[in-house]
């Protein structure tokens, strides 16, 4: 079974502009979560989506935005870049989110100079 | 506020003997736990959780406990070996998984 797959890898951009990450979870996977990691820092939610629904969301301004497709395909959005947005930013998958264990892609590192 | 706190940026050991890293939390509504083990350039792997009504879970040579009532699990490797060297992070729930709570994460460096 295919894992949990992350695009692009890596990402640099100039503050100001705007980026968009995809992930694609597994196979048969309906719940599909961001999170950002900067440097010494554990991992921060951002949102959790479920059917095309955003379920759950984290305490981050309203420039990081998502959405997810009918194949459980997800894409998150962080408009107006700032300098403190450059983290590695993961995406996780999960049967339904319930009681269940993620399953987390390699993540995009995201530059912003 | 930070609800669930890995205090031990770090710990050494010495292979074949015993890992115990430690996790504490704060908030009561907690009631699935996790740990997750992180290699560099590489996104976290699940490796145990435990409920709430449980206080304690194994799977082969790990081991997590849960004392409800001082709100700390932590996270038992016996015996460690040098390829458990990663970093490992404490993980907290409510009823959906979906999003969970991270502590900052324990660096772990097992010595041959």
């Amino acid at each position: 079974k295919a894992g949990v797959t992350q695009t692009p890898r890596y990402l640099i951009k100039t503050r100001g502009q705007q980026v968009t990450l995809s992930c694609s979870p597994i196979s048969g996977h309906r719940s599909v979560s961001w999170y950002q990691q900067t440097p010494g820092q554990g991992l921060q939610f951002l949102f959790e989506y479920f059917s095309e629904t955003q379920r759950n969301k984290g305490n981050f301004p309203g420039r990081f935005s998502g959405r997810q497709f009918s194949n459980s395909r997800s894409e998150m959005n962080v408009s107006t870049l700032e300098l403190g947005d450059s983290a590695l930013y993961l995406c996780a998958s999960s049967l339904f989110g319930n009681y269940n264990e993620q399953f987390f892609g390699p993540g995009t590192r995201l530059t912003v100079l | 506020d930070q609800q669930v706190k890995q205090n031990s940026p770090s710990l050494s050991v010495q292979e074949g003997r015993i890992s115990i890293l430690n996790c504490d939390y704060t908030n009561s509504m907690f009631d699935y736990f996790l740990w997750y083990k992180k290699y560099p350039a590489e996104g976290p792997t699940f490796l145990i959780s435990i409920s709430s009504i449980k206080d304690k879970n194994e799977d082969g040579r790990f081991t997590v406990f849960l004392n409800k009532s001082a709100k700390h699990l932590s996270l038992h490797i016996v015996p460690s070996q040098p390829g458990d060297s990663a970093v490992y992070f404490c993980a907290a729930s409510g009823t959906n998984a979906g999003k969970s709570t991270f502590g900052d994460g324990t660096t772990l460096t097992v010595k041959p």
